[in-house]
């Protein structure tokens, strides 16, 4: 079964305190990326990935960084959260391969900076 | 990437056909219509996507006009579990494979 994990799920955390966001894929895709969700703003992608060792910036890339050190992994990384990081953050995944590609997206994972 | 438009919202009876339009009158030529759907801050869902003809799969039909202006997702019986926010998105395949998000239409099927 297709399958993204994210974890944590759920986190409160205060402001300065580093973090980091797993998400892993067992489709062997190529491409990653990380969005978040706040309300009246949809989803809005904070960084993706091409492959290993391969990022770049999305939209909102400000006071996030991730890294790409294996297919399967992309974690998302605060390194002084602020509250206003506060979200609902989507772990994606798709295959380079073909036209019409479908994105698969994780369950989320509620983050809140005090 | 080609702008839609969706309804804020709209309601259905269960049991019932939902169709749910969407319009994207500058799409491209090489631009893939998408549905996605969202259920209560769930990750979103692939639904079903086309590019010229019409399409269906076991989740719904995708009807795209002529003139690739317009498209109407349907829903063909809808249940309490398909009340979601619903996006149509318009993509040609880039290198980034982003997909734009908008506000989509907030389905609420009532029994």
């Amino acid at each position: 079964e297709a399958q993204v994990t994210q974890n944590p799920r759920y986190l409160i955390t205060v402001t300065g305190k580093k973090l980091t966001v797993t998400c892993s894929q067992n489709m062997n895709h190529e491409y990653m990326s990380w969005y978040r969700q706040d309300p009246g703003l949809g989803l809005r992608q904070i960084y993706y990935s091409m492959n290993v060792e391969v990022t770049d910036k999305g939209d909102v890339p400000e006071g996030y960084k991730v890294s790409r050190k294996e297919k399967r992994n992309f974690p998302l990384i605060l390194e002084s959260p602020s509250p206003n990081q506060t979200s609902l953050y989507f772990c994606a995944t798709t295959s380079r391969l073909g036209p019409g590609n479908t994105i698969y997206f994780g369950e989320g994972s509620w983050l809140t900076v005090v | 990437d080609a702008k839609t438009t969706q309804p804020t919202s709209m309601d259905c009876a269960e049991g019932r056909a939902a169709n749910l339009p969407c319009n994207h009158s500058t799409i491209s030529g090489n631009e893939y219509v998408y549905w996605y759907r969202q259920i209560h801050s769930q990750g979103p869902q692939y639904i079903i996507h086309g590019l010229k003809n019409n399409e269906t799969n076991e989740m719904a039909s995708l009807i795209i006009t002529e003139d690739r202006k317009s498209s109407t997702l349907i829903l063909p019986h809808a249940t309490l579990r398909d009340t979601a926010v619903y996006y149509c998105i318009v993509s040609a395949v880039s290198n980034d494979y982003k997909l734009s998000f908008g506000a989509g239409t907030t389905v609420t099927v009532r029994a």
